[in-house]
């Protein structure tokens, strides 16, 4: 199974400054067709999760643009150029690269 | 709007069957496959499987194989899961989930439903 893992697991962050998450894959997530299949979720407090980046680095719709992700094979990121407060919550990466999907551990956000 | 809307908590004994259901509306049922996951409490996501709701082809993660049984009714757009010999550490937040293949990841999720394991 492909591990994926996060860091920070916690984030304690002002509101207006810059914040960033690393999830790094045992292998890389770069599929054949040159897509990244790795994924970012924001969960809510006593919410399910929802899709915030997709093949890497595509914001799902509807998502601030002050979130972006970015990486290679391996190595990704997601930043947040200015956190404001219903950013709260934990953040996941996943990969869909092939089964089973796995998550990273999640990092808590807070402010 | 896409909706996954499942169905509510439940209360097994130790060695009991649980069946949950997650019902879709707001596109087309037979085009996406549905995923369930589940959530021990403050922990992280673990996947279970998949339900292509076109074919019924099913898809389990070996963790789970031979114990869950994953069914679709096209008629009413639902899909269920039916997890068995239950344990207490089967107690979890059970998810369902669409599947993008465009995106490669999950676009709508449901609610979420509670298992409790408990004699």
């Amino acid at each position: 199974d492909i591990v994926l893992t996060q860091s920070p697991l916690s984030l304690p962050v002002a509101p207006g400054e810059p914040a960033s998450i690393s999830c790094r894959s045992s292998q890389s997530l770069l599929h054949d067709n040159g897509y990244k299949y790795l994924s970012w979720y924001l969960q809510k407090p006593g919410q399910s999760p929802q899709l915030l980046i997709y093949l890497g680095s595509n914001r799902a719709s509807g998502v601030p643009d002050r979130f972006s992700g970015s990486g290679s094979g391996t190595d990704f990121t997601l930043r947040i150029s200015r956190v404001e407060a219903e950013d709260v919550g934990t953040y996941f990466c996943m990969h869909a690269l092939q089964t089973p999907f796995t998550f990273g551990q999640g990092t808590k956000l807070e402010i | 709007q896409v909706q996954l809307v499942q169905s509510g908590a439940e209360l097994k004994q130790p060695g009991a069957s649980v069946k949950v259901s997650c019902k879709a509306s707001g596109y087309t049922f037979k085009d996406y496959p549905i995923h369930w996951l589940r959530q021990a409490p403050g922990q992280g996501l673990e996947w279970m499987g998949w339900i292509n709701a076109g074919n019924g082809r099913t898809k389990y993660s070996q963790r789970f194989q031979g114990r869950v049984t994953f069914i679709r009714d096209t008629s009413a757009n639902i899909v269920s899961m039916e997890l068995r010999s239950l344990r207490s550490h089967d107690s979890t937040v059970y998810y369902c989930a669409r599947f993008s293949g465009i995106y490669e990841a999950f676009d709508f999720w449901g609610q979420g439903i509670m298992v409790t394991v408990s004699s």
